[in-house]
């Protein structure tokens, strides 16, 4: 088992620029979540796939971050354009129904 | 939205004492997990509970229903155990990791 594994570990951009996140969760795992962190608010959730469908995004900041999940093996998250606000690390989950999250190792990104 | 309060925010102990960590939430709820976060960012989950109380090695972890609150004890304290933890419970019709609100988090430093 690889684990969740996510790609960059860590993004520096230019604000305007556009800016995707990649995660492939573990195999098997049907709830794949799109997590926030930051050092003013924690952890938030962003949006969440069941079987590959997004579930619930009322936690999507705005327009400009959108997510997908084209396949149970891949999602991806996207910031057009990108600004300094952004700067955050970005974190993805899965797991089974009702069994333990399982996190990837996060996205540092950094927009100047 | 399920209100979740940790204390304390911060708690440096020495190596060997007996730790406990607490989370009171608003809400009653399906399940509650504690969060694990490294020095060097992952996060790892440490436990999902739903009632009673579990261990895995020199980590407890508790939960009163009735209260809604929950507790984290390490025993026999490491170094190694110093991390952030965070406890997080689920959105009110949830099932187990849905929509999850997370506590702020209890930085814990443990000095030899």
């Amino acid at each position: 088992d690889a684990g969740v594994i996510q790609s960059p570990r860590h993004e520096v951009t230019e604000m305007g620029q556009e800016v995707t996140l990649r995660c492939k969760p573990i195999s098997g795992h049907d709830y794949l979540f799109w997590y926030r962190q930051t050092m003013m608010r924690g952890l938030e959730l962003l949006i969440y796939f069941n079987n590959n469908v997004p579930i619930d995004d009322s936690g999507m900041p705005e327009d400009r971050f959108s997510a997908k999940m084209p396949n149970a093996s891949f999602s991806t998250l996207k910031i057009q354009p990108s600004e300094p606000r952004d700067s955050a690390v970005y974190f993805c989950a899965s797991s089974r129904l009702k069994s333990p999250l399982h996190f990837g190792n996060g996205t540092r990104l950094t927009v100047t | 939205k399920n209100e979740v309060e940790q204390s304390p925010q911060n708690l440096t102990a020495q190596e060997g004492e007996f730790i406990t960590i607490n989370c009171s939430y608003s809400v009653g709820i399906s399940a509650l997990h504690w969060l694990q976060q490294h020095p060097g960012g992952g996060i790892v989950s440490l436990f999902m509970l739903s009632s009673g109380k579990k261990k895995h090695g020199r980590l407890i972890a508790t939960i009163n229903i009735q209260e809604k609150h929950s507790s984290l004890h390490i025993t026999a304290s490491h170094p190694r155990d110093s991390a952030v933890y965070i406890c997080a419970v689920p959105g009110v019709k949830a099932g187990g990791n849905e929509k999850l609100t997370f506590g702020t988090g209890t930085r814990l430093t443990i000095i030899p």
